[in-house]
């Protein structure tokens, strides 16, 4: 089945500086690849996707890049502010046996922006 | 807010019992996931349903069982419960997992179990 890595498990960066995130997927059929922000007990929350027939997608400081051939995506933050700091996790969707999907998660990134 | 719906918010209970959990997915959504989240852990994926059919199985536990009800809505049980049960249990909802969709999800469940 699907499995994903997430690195690095803790980012802490200065406020105004970039924040990296970086996901590896083993299902070369996965074709659609969400992430998340969790806020402290609240639920997480979509930020943005990217689908596999994309490369790139920004959305205002936050972009995402897919390599379909190396199996991995990764998440931009440019410019952070501490509001930015909060757990992120990646996901992974794609076919499994019978034709179902489920969506899998990376163990999640702790972003903190320090001010 | 989301549109997903899950009672109750907060539950707790001894060793040994058992529990439902309830969740209504937003409206027109017909795909329902369940996901388990102990302290400082990712979303670990317990089962989806789709259309009131089981989809697809992750790490759920055999004391564990779900099932979506005609109306959409889903429960997850949980029997024989142990204190590493404890944790937050989320829902999650999409229109069709085909059609590469996001999921939402719901406020959680926290369970804890003394």
């Amino acid at each position: 089945g699907e499995n994903v890595e997430q690195h690095p498990s803790t980012l802490s960066v200065q406020e105004g500086d970039s924040a990296v995130i970086k996901c590896t997927y083993s299902d070369s059929a996965s074709n659609y690849f969400p992430w998340y922000k969790q806020e402290l007990g609240k639920r997480p929350q979509l930020i943005i996707d990217i689908r596999s027939n994309v490369g790139e997608k920004k959305d205002q400081r936050i972009a995402v890049t897919l390599n379909k051939t190396a199996k991995h995506f990764s998440l931009h933050i440019t410019e952070t502010q501490p509001e930015d700091s909060a757990v992120y996790f990646c996901a992974a969707r794609g076919p499994t046996q019978g034709g179902s999907e489920k969506l899998v998660f990376g163990k999640g990134t702790k972003l903190t922006v320090n001010p | 807010d989301s549109g997903v719906t899950q009672t109750p918010k907060h539950l707790i209970t001894a060793t040994g019992q058992r529990v439902t959990l309830r969740c209504s997915p937003r409206s027109g959504d017909l795909s329902v996931y369940w996901y388990q989240q102990s302290l400082d852990q990712g979303l670990q994926f317990l089962i989806q349903y789709y259309n009131g059919e089981e989809r697809a199985k992750g790490n759920i536990l055999e004391r564990f069982s779900a099932q979506q009800f005609p109306d959409l809505h889903s429960e997850l049980n949980l029997s024989s419960l142990e204190l590493g049960d404890s944790a937050l249990y989320f829902c999650a909802s999409s229109v069709d997992p085909g059609a590469r969709t996001e999921a939402f999800f719901g406020q959680g469940t926290r369970l804890t179990v003394v």
